[in-house]
């Protein structure tokens, strides 16, 4: 079993629909991610979490919400999909306590919002 | 604001012939720099972290190295096998979160 499980791994929706994307982890670390990618534009970070009840905002959270239902579990939330929320979502997970800690990626869910 | 360049965009070679990749950064306390593998549909897998200048790391046909405001992704007789983008990502002392380039997209001809 892959080490930070993303579902689902396809989805379409329509425009206004309310959508989670979930990820869980089994690596033990105290710190989630999650990106989106656009073509051109690379990983961008939309909400990280250094533990249960630390949520932070990154680069792009507006339209995205989270929740972090326990140290392996934390999920997306699009409260009404637009279609610019199409894009390839990916989930992290990261050590804490390294000095450098790398982050480690799920498969990827791809969003179309029509 | 962290930076993150990566050039070329695309590069495509035949095999066995070498080359190196790009990635250029600004960022107020470089706590790592980070080289990942993502293959199409697939998450980025972790390739290497440099921490310092002048450090140098290896993996099979991949050497990474580090300046004060580059880093090199060396491909020596690259392999078929080898095409995939390749990401590089920084990390500050301040936030500790990870600022991505674009990526190059490397393409390893028979």
């Amino acid at each position: 079993d892959a080490d930070v499980t993303q579902t689902p791994r396809n989805r379409i929706t329509k425009t206004g629909k309310r959508i989670m994307l979930e990820c869980s982890q089994t690596k033990g670390h105290d710190r989630m991610y999650w990106y989106r990618q656009d073509p051109g534009l690379g990983l961008r970070l939309i909400y990280y979490s250094f533990d249960v009840k630390d949520i932070n905002k990154g680069e792009i959270s507006d339209g995205y919400s989270v929740s972090r239902q326990a140290q392996a579990k934390f999920s997306l939330s699009l409260e009404s999909a637009i279609p610019n929320q199409t894009a390839l979502y990916f989930c992290a997970t990261s050590d804490g306590t390294d000095l450098w800690p790398e982050a480690f990626f799920g498969q990827g869910t791809r969003l179309t919002v029509v | 604001e962290d930076q993150v360049t990566q050039s070329p965009e695309a590069l495509r070679l035949q095999e066995g012939e070498s080359s190196s990749l790009n990635c250029s950064y600004t960022v107020s306390g470089l706590r790592g720099l980070f080289w990942y593998r993502q293959d199409p549909g697939k998450g980025p897998e972790f390739l290497f972290t440099l921490y310092s200048a002048g450090e140098e790391k290896e993996k099979e046909r991949l050497k990474a190295t580090l300046t004060k405001k580059e880093s090199f992704l060396h491909i020596t007789a690259p392999k078929p096998e080898d095409s995939a983008t390749y990401l590089c990502a920084v990390s500050n002392f301040g936030n500790e979160k990870l600022t991505f380039g674009t990526g190059t997209r490397l393409t390893i001809i028979p």
